[in-house]
C-alpha cells in the first residue's frame, strides 16, 4: 500500500494563477479531507468528503473548490490564488464507521504564492 | 464549538528528561482524543488515541490519560530520546463527526 499520495511535493504560484493539488489513497477510506498547516495556527480543515459524490466545507473554505468523482482521488483546486494561500496542504483519509477511526495523512505540498 | 489547546513550545529538554505537554478541550458529549506527531519534513502520525473517559492511550513510551473530570489529554514520557525532537499535535473528533479539530501544536527539541 503507498498510503496517502500527494502531488506536487512544492509549488510556486504567482498571484491570480490556478492549480490543483492531487491527492490519492489506496486503502479504500471512505472519508478524505484537506488541511492547511500554518506557523502557530495547527491544522484547519478545509474540506472534507465521506463518499465519492459527497463534499462539504470545513472551518476555511472560502478560495478552495473540492470534487470526489471516485472513492481514491481527492484535488483540490485554487482557483485564483492569492498570497494568503501560502501554507503547507495536507491530505488525509480515514474508514468510516466510527469516529475514533485513525487519519493517515499524506507528506504535504507546500504552496508559495508570490 | 469544539476546540483544543495546548501548551506553546518550544520545549527544549535534555536526553533522559521527563516529558509533559499539556492538552486540554473543550467538547460536548464524549469526543474521541489523539495526539500526533510531525517529524521533520513529513506528514502528521498518528501517536496514541483514547475513545472514552479514563482510558489510557500509550504508544513508543508515551502515554496520555483521557480525563473527562479536567477535560484534559496530556502528553507523557518518562525519558525522551533525541530522536522525539518532533512537533506534536492534540486533537479531537467530536462524537458525532469525522472532522479532527487540532491544537496549535507544540514543538519539542531533545538535546544529547
Amino acid at each position: 500500500n503507498a498510503g496517502v499520495t500527494q502531488t506536487p511535493k512544492f509549488q510556486v504560484l504567482k498571484t491570480g494563477q490556478s492549480m490543483t493539488l492531487q491527492c490519492a489513497q489506496d486503502m479504500n477510506h471512505e472519508y478524505m479531507s484537506w488541511y492547511r498547516q500554518d506557523p502557530g495556527m495547527g491544522l484547519r480543515l478545509i474540506h472534507y468528503s465521506v463518499g465519492a459524490g459527497i463534499t462539504d466545507q470545513g472551518e476555511v473554505p472560502n478560495g478552495y473548490n473540492v470534487s470526489r468523482s471516485t472513492t481514491e482521488d481527492f484535488p483540490l483546486r485554487l482557483l485564483s490564488a492569492a498570497p494568503s494561500q501560502t501554507s503547507v496542504y495536507f491530505c488525509a483519509s480515514s474508514r468510516s464507521g466510527v469516529t475514533y477511526n485513525e487519519q493517515f495523512f499524506g507528506p504535504g505540498t507546500r504552496l508559495t504564492v508570490l | 464549538g469544539n476546540s483544543v489547546t495546548q501548551m506553546e513550545g518550544p520545549v527544549t529538554l535534555s536526553e533522559e528528561a521527563f516529558l509533559t505537554i499539556n492538552c486540554t478541550y473543550t467538547a460536548t458529549g464524549y469526543p474521541s482524543l489523539f495526539w500526533y506527531v510531525q517529524y521533520p519534513g513529513e506528514g502528521l502520525q498518528l501517536l496514541l488515541k483514547a475513545t472514552k473517559a479514563d482510558d489510557k492511550g500509550s504508544n513508543k513510551g508515551f502515554e496520555a490519560t483521557y480525563r473527562k473530570e479536567t477535560t484534559s489529554f496530556h502528553l507523557e514520557k518518562g525519558s525522551v530520546q533525541v530522536s522525539d525532537s518532533a512537533v506534536y499535535f492534540c486533537a479531537l473528533r467530536g462524537d458525532s463527526s469525522y472532522k479532527l479539530i487540532f491544537g496549535s501544536g507544540t514543538r519539542l527539541l531533545v538535546r544529547p
